[in-house]
């Protein structure tokens, strides 16, 4: 069964600590692995689609990067701002399951001053 | 532009009554989505429509559950003889397409409580 799993499941840093959040995945042909925002009482907000391994997206004090089995979230620097729930979603296969994304639990980071 | 929109965004019912939750995507998307999302979880994937059609119906968790998308544009979801367990957070999401990697925008969800 196609499984997304993240980690750790909350982290918290201080300003300025730079530090990473891990998305394993098993799916059967990755069609895009998307990373997305979540602030509390908010929808997910779109951060990053990766397509294939190899491929690195970067976005202000964001970098996600892929490989065959797991993506990285590298934080540079983080301000509280950036605290929020990360999540991490694949989107895979074929036929009528190709629009549905798999999404894993999220790591929810806390960044204090 | 205008984003998703999610309609209402709280709803409280009493057990055994109907609710319809209702989503505006983004102009221009062909592909919609709900799904589900309870506390300290992610999303949970309940049906796609690519334009007026069900593409996959599969996520929905039994036939209290029903979604409509009649002009290929704003989606209504029914739920009947709700139950205390359906009480969640729905989204709804539009992308351009519903293949090849098109990201998913989500609106900010109907928070659902049935007492």
């Amino acid at each position: 069964e196609d499984q997304v799993t993240q980690s750790p499941e909350a982290l918290r840093l201080q300003e300025g600590e730079s530090s990473s959040l891990n998305c394993s995945y098993t799916v059967s042909g990755l069609r895009g692995l998307f990373w997305y925002r979540q602030d509390p009482g908010k929808g997910p907000e779109f951060l990053f689609t990766l397509y294939s391994a190899g491929e690195e997206k970067e976005k202000e004090r964001l970098k996600a990067t892929l490989t065959k089995k797991e993506s990285f979230l590298h934080i540079t620097a983080p301000k509280p701002e950036d605290s929020a729930t990360y999540l991490c979603a694949v989107q895979a296969g074929g036929g009528s399951t190709l629009g549905r994304l798999y999404f894993g639990r999220g790591t929810q980071l806390t960044v204090w001053p | 532009g205008a984003g998703v929109s999610q309609t209402p965004s709280n709803k409280v019912t009493e057990k055994g009554k109907y609710v319809e939750l209702r989503c505006d995507p983004i102009s221009g998307h062909t592909a919609l989505y709900w799904y589900r999302q309870s506390l300290g979880q992610g999303p949970e994937f309940l049906i796609y429509f690519q334009g007026t059609g069900a593409a996959d119906d599969s996520g929905l968790p039994n036939d209290r559950f029903f979604a409509v998308r009649p002009e290929g544009s704003v989606s209504t979801l029914k739920i009947q003889r709700t139950e205390r367990g359906d009480s969640a957070v729905y989204l709804c999401a539009s992308s351009l397409s519903g293949t090849g990697g098109s990201p998913l925008h989500f609106g900010n969800g109907t928070r659902l409580t049935v007492t």
